[in-house]
């Protein structure tokens, strides 16, 4: 079964470290994207890609976090420095969209990062 | 701006009864892509149905559909026939089909009882 692959699944670090999550879509998608998830705000899209371009990363706060896809097989999501508010679960997903397709997403598992 | 509400935090429902979940979008494009998620407790993200701006049918898929009335903005998820395992939150979910982005809605808590 084709699925997207995220690591690490748990982090657990110390405010002013930096952290990298790893994503490896599905083979053949052309799109990815990398969402965060807390109680209070939900499900917030921080970047996305097309075809590795970066399309929109306004999401993010651009001082500490940064998005890349240096092939079609790796995206990353880089925290430097990490905060105690960046503590969340970090999804990446994956989707092929075609004109007059549904172009449904497929999510990773998840990485859950906790920050002292 | 396109704009995802979802005005249920929570609801209950019996097994085997139907529920709908609502849904409302906002968005001055024309063509749109409206999908619905199932979260269980697992943290995983389930995709379960979708509906295209253009389709002429409401979506269906099993005892998933979609009540898509594009005049009122509205697409809103009926699940028939519940069962124990549907308990989990569900997201609302809109793709702009210019850009590609989905955004998504806060979330209704299911919870299916005996």
């Amino acid at each position: 079964d084709a699925r997207v692959t995220q690591t690490p699944r748990h982090k657990v670090t110390e405010m002013g470290q930096e952290v990298t999550m790893r994503c490896q879509p599905i083979l053949g998608h052309n799109t990815v994207f990398w969402y965060r998830q807390t109680m209070m705000q939900g499900l917030e899209l921080l970047a996305y890609f097309r075809n590795r371009a970066p399309l929109d990363d306004s999401g993010m706060p651009k001082d500490r976090f940064s998005a890349e896809m240096p092939d079609a097989t790796l995206a990353t999501l880089k925290i430097q420095p990490s905060e105690p508010r960046d503590s969340a679960v970090y999804f990446c997903a994956s989707g092929l969209v075609q004109a007059g397709g549904a172009g449904e997403l497929f999510f990773g598992e998840g990485s859950r990062l906790t920050v002292l | 701006a396109q704009k995802i509400t979802q005005t249920q935090p929570g609801m209950f429902v019996q097994e085997k009864e139907a529920v709908t979940l609502d849904c409302t979008y906002d968005t001055s494009d024309p063509s749109y892509g409206l999908f619905w998620y199932k979260q269980p407790s697992s943290g995983e993200m389930i995709f379960l149905i979708y509906q295209g701006s253009y389709d002429q049918q409401n979506a269906t898929e099993g005892r998933y559909s979609l009540n898509f009335q594009k005049a009122r903005k509205s697409a809103n998820l009926v699940i028939s026939a519940s069962q124990l395992g549907d308990s989990a939150m569900y997201f609302c979910a809109m793709r702009d089909t210019n850009t590609d982005k989905l955004i998504f809605g806060t979330g209704t808590r299911l919870q299916v009882f005996p």
